[in-house]
Parts: C-alpha cells; structure tokens; sequence
C-alpha cells in the first residue's frame, strides 16, 4: 500500500474549520483515501474515503487533488469533541481490504 | 451504522496465562476480521488477517503460535495471548469489513486493554 504523509499534530479553535493535510505521493490509480480518527483510548472511527471525487458527509468533507497525490480533511465547525488522532490511509481497492495506519495527525481543539 | 464489539473491555491477567478476546459483529457478516494492536502514544499495527472458515494470515514478526486467531463464523473472530508476559500488555483492537467490496468501510470494536502482571 502507498504511505501517507501527515502533520504530527495541529491545534484548531472551536468553531472554526480544522483543515488536516495528507500528501500521497505515490497512490496508484485503484487506490482510495480514507479518513478514520481515534479518540483516547476507543477503537477508531470512520469519518470519509473517497476516490478522486471531492466528498461530503455529515461528519466531514474530503478535498483530493486532481494528480490525487494530496487530499485534505475538512471539519466545517469544530468542536470539542473532534479532539483526536486523525489517520489518512491510502487503501487498495482489489484484493486484502485491510487498512495500514501511519501516524496520524492529533489535532487539539482549543476553547 | 455497523457494530462491532470486543469482550473483555479490559483485562488483567498473570505472567504465564492464557488470555482470550472476543471480537463480533453484532448486525453483519463478517467474511474477514482484523486484529490490531496498539502501544501508548503509538499507531495501530495490524497483527493479522483472520478469515471465516480458514487459517488467520499474520503480518511479519507477529508469532502464530503466541496469538492465536480463530475465526469460526462470520460474526465472531478471537484472538488468544498465549503464556501472556508483561510485554504483551498492549491495547487489542479489531475490526471487520462488512461488505465484499473493497470499497467498504471497515468497522473498528471499542478495543481490549490486557494488563500482565
């Protein structure tokens, strides 16, 4: 799998836009980008993926370039709460389905 | 959305036993289930590939014989510790893919602390 490039860590107001940066240099065509994030100490959770498509969701929205090779991670309204580990994974689209985690970026939501 | 659940929540066992993790899928089929696991301040290491009806596929320096994978039916995975050692102590992780397609989201369980005294 092609490996992701992220800030270690990033601190956001809330209620502000948190934009989380991911390079992708070397993604390959029938590779997706998805996002998951941890918080303290619970199992990580899902937030987006997508292809080459910018995306949107309750949760978040996902900007990919067109040469695909960086996508970003926008929480509209950030609140507390989205105080977490973010993952960028770059995931195979044929064969094992599993998802390989690089470090993540912890983003710290400030009051 | 899709739930998965790990039993125990938490564990604290002696140096030289036996520990044994649940993993399920509480509304889906799972063909295939991954285990995980994560030291503090670290990211997550995948362990191994675990697949309903057929032998788990481990990632490289993980040992077959100290975690044993058995995936015996489509919602429920296990991994056991073997002769557990205080170095074992880690946070346990799984998850599980719902659909065929790779396009699928995977589901993580809320995680199995195991402490080894």
């Amino acid at each position: 799998d092609a490996k992701t490039t992220q800030p270690p860590s990033m601190d956001c107001a809330e209620g502000r836009a948190a934009n989380l940066p991911c390079n992708h240099s070397t993604i390959s065509g029938n590779e997706y980008v998805y996002w998951y994030r941890q918080i303290h100490s619970q199992g990580p959770q899902y937030i987006i993926h997508g292809l080459k498509n910018n995306e949107t969701n309750e949760m978040a929205s996902l900007i990919i370039t067109e040469d695909r090779k960086s996508s970003t991670l926008i929480l509209p309204h950030a609140t507390l709460r989205d105080t977490a580990v973010y993952y960028c994974i770059v995931r195979l689209i044929q064969g094992a389905q599993k998802l390989v985690f690089g470090q993540g970026t912890r983003l710290t939501i400030n009051p | 959305g899709a739930v998965v659940s790990q039993h125990p929540s938490w564990v604290i066992c002696k140096s030289g036993t036996s520990v044994k993790i649940e993993c399920r899928s509480l509304d889906f089929q799972a063909t295939t289930m991954f285990w995980y696991r994560q030291f503090p301040k670290q990211s997550l290491m995948l362990m191994a590939t675990s697949n309903e009806g057929s032998k788990a596929t481990y990632e490289q320096g993980v040992e077959k014989d100290k975690f044993l994978i058995n995936h015996a039916s489509l919602t429920l995975s296990t991994l056991t510790v073997t002769s557990a050692h205080p170095e074992d102590s880690s946070f346990y992780i799984c998850s599980a893919s719902r659909g065929t397609s790779s396009t699928g989201e995977l589901f993580f369980g809320e995680g199995s602390r195991l402490t080894v005294l």
